[in-house]
C-alpha cells in the first residue's frame, strides 16, 4: 500500500461546480497534512495546511480524519483558474526529521 | 522577498555524466529539501539538510548525495546519470524541520539525461 494515495483522475467539471478530492495516507502516527496545487511544468505551491478542525479559506475547505486517515479537499464554486494537479502532502515525522510524502496528485480540469 | 531559487533551469547530460544542482533557501530559512518528480508523479523526497546536517534521506542510491553549505544554500550532486534521472528536480525550504513547518519550493531544474 502506498503511503499516500490518491486519484489521479483527471476530473473534468464545469465553472461554478462543486468537487471534493480525498487522500488517504496509512502511517497513523503523521504529524501534519497540507495541499499544494501544482500548475503544468511549474513547482508546487502551498494551498493550505489541513487541521483536525477543518479550515476554510475562501472557496477552499480542507479536512482531516485522523480515525479513518484521510484528508479532503472541497472547491467552491470552481473557476477556470482553479485547472492544475492538487497535491496531498503528509509530514510523518517527527521534531528535528521530517518525512514528507507526496501523493500522486490530482488534476483538475475546470471547463467552461 | 525573493523566493527559493535554484539553478540551472534546464540541463541536459548524457548516461554516466556527473551533475551538480544548486539551490538558495529564502532568507532566514535553516533547512534545504530537495524533490524529484517524474513526469505523471507526485514529487519524491531524496534528502533533507538542516544547518548542514542531514536530517532526512529517501530511497534512493548513493550516486545521490548532498550539502549544505553555511550560508543555508544547498547542492545536489547525482554521479553515472541513468536515463532514468530525467525529471524535475525541486528544492525546497523552511524555516526548521518541525512537523509543521511548511516546504517552500523553488521552480525547479529540468535534468535530461539522453
Amino acid at each position: 500500500r502506498k503511503e499516500v494515495e490518491q486519484d489521479p483522475g483527471p476530473f473534468n467539471v464545469p465553472e461554478g461546480a462543486t468537487v471534493a478530492f480525498n487522500c488517504t495516507y496509512s502511517n497513523s502516527a503523521s504529524q501534519s497534512f497540507f495541499w499544494y496545487r501544482q500548475d503544468c511544468r511549474k513547482e508546487p505551491k502551498l494551498l493550505m495546511s489541513v487541521y483536525s478542525s477543518g479550515n476554510e479559506d475562501g472557496r477552499f475547505t480542507a479536512q482531516l480524519n485522523r480515525a479513518s486517515q484521510y484528508i479532503s479537499l472541497l472547491i467552491r464554486d470552481s473557476k477556470l483558474s482553479d485547472s492544475a494537479t492538487y497535491l496531498c502532502v503528509v509530514n510523518s515525522g517527527v521534531w528535528g526529521y521530517q518525512k514528507v510524502t507526496f501523493g500522486i496528485g490530482t488534476k483538475l480540469q475546470v471547463i467552461p | 522577498d525573493a523566493g527559493v531559487t535554484q539553478s540551472p533551469t534546464h540541463l541536459i547530460k548524457t548516461r554516466g555524466q556527473q551533475v551538480t544542482l544548486r539551490c538558495s533557501p529564502i532568507s532566514g530559512h535553516k533547512s534545504v529539501s530537495w524533490y524529484q518528480q517524474v513526469l505523471g508523479q507526485g514529487p519524491q523526497f531524496i534528502f533533507q539538510y538542516y544547518e548542514k546536517e542531514e536530517r532526512g534521506r529517501g530511497n534512493f542510491p548513493d550516486r545521490f548525495s548532498a550539502r549544505q553549505f553555511p550560508n543555508y544554500s544547498s547542492e545536489l550532486n547525482v554521479n553515472a546519470l541513468l536515463l532514468g534521472d530525467s525529471a524535475l528536480y525541486l528544492c525546497a525550504s523552511s524555516l526548521g524541520v518541525g512537523s509543521t513547518d511548511t516546504q517552500y519550493f523553488g521552480p525547479g531544474t529540468r535534468l535530461t539525461v539522453l
